[in-house]
């Protein structure tokens, strides 16, 4: 039962543009949420994260929007640069004693000249 | 796709004593997996890549000594924190490599009381 969903496996963008990554996730009982950009063979680099209380969290180029009644997060990269092509996760968390950290299986982004 | 399981999910251990946390490909055979540790709302920090049949490759700051990781075949790393302390409690997860797309454990998360 795959909780946390980014459906489209694949993207490409041109240079200058915005980027658009979608994570959706079914378990309400997630609170907290993260992005991860990962390069091939190396462990993923944390990106960007928002609590669940909130529904953007802004750090540079990366924007991060939540949206709760959808149980759907988006991150915007904005503009895009070739050095921006990777493997993109979404994870989300529990923070609670029991916290879990549940990953979406990722999409890869390429940015063109 | 390709699924990469951890047991235990949850460990509960007295301080001095060692716990064992293996790491399984379920459905392909990986060369490389990695082996990371998260601490509540913070990023996901590599510890170590397993490498079959080799030793294993540790990052900066992490002891070599305190967790021992042994990849014996392609479908199993293990991570063995020894004489835990409750400084060590935290959430441990793995990942394994297939075409260059990372999937990941569900999480091991440790006590040491």
């Amino acid at each position: 039962d795959q909780q946390v969903k980014q459906n489209s496996p694949s993207l490409s963008v041109q240079e200058g543009r915005i980027s658009i990554l979608n994570c959706d996730y079914t378990n309400s009982m997630f609170d907290y949420f993260l992005w991860y950009k990962k390069y091939p063979a190396e462990g993923p680099t944390f990106l960007i994260s928002i609590s669940s209380i909130k529904d953007k969290n802004e750090d540079g180029r990366f924007t991060v929007f939540l949206n709760k009644s959808a149980k759907h997060l988006s991150l915007h990269i904005v503009p895009s640069q070739p050095g921006d092509s990777a493997v993109y996760f979404c994870a989300a968390l529990f923070t609670g004693t029991a916290s879990k950290l549940t990953f979406g299986t990722g999409t890869r982004l390429q940015v063109t000249l | 796709g390709a699924v990469v399981s951890q047991h235990p999910s949850w460990v509960i251990c007295k301080s001095g004593t060692s716990v064992k946390i293996e790491c399984r490909s379920l459905d392909f055979q990986a060369t490389t997996m990695f082996w990371y540790r998260q601490f509540p709302k913070q990023s996901l920090m590599l510890m170590a890549t397993s490498n079959e049949g080799s030793k294993a490759t540790y990052e900066q700051g992490v002891e070599k000594d305190k967790f021992l990781i042994n990849h014996a075949s392609l479908t199993l790393s293990t991570l063995t924190v020894t004489s835990a302390h409750p400084e060590d409690s935290s959430f441990y997860i793995c990942s394994a490599t297939l075409e260059d797309t990372q999937y990941f454990g569900p999480g091991t998360r440790l006590t040491v009381l």
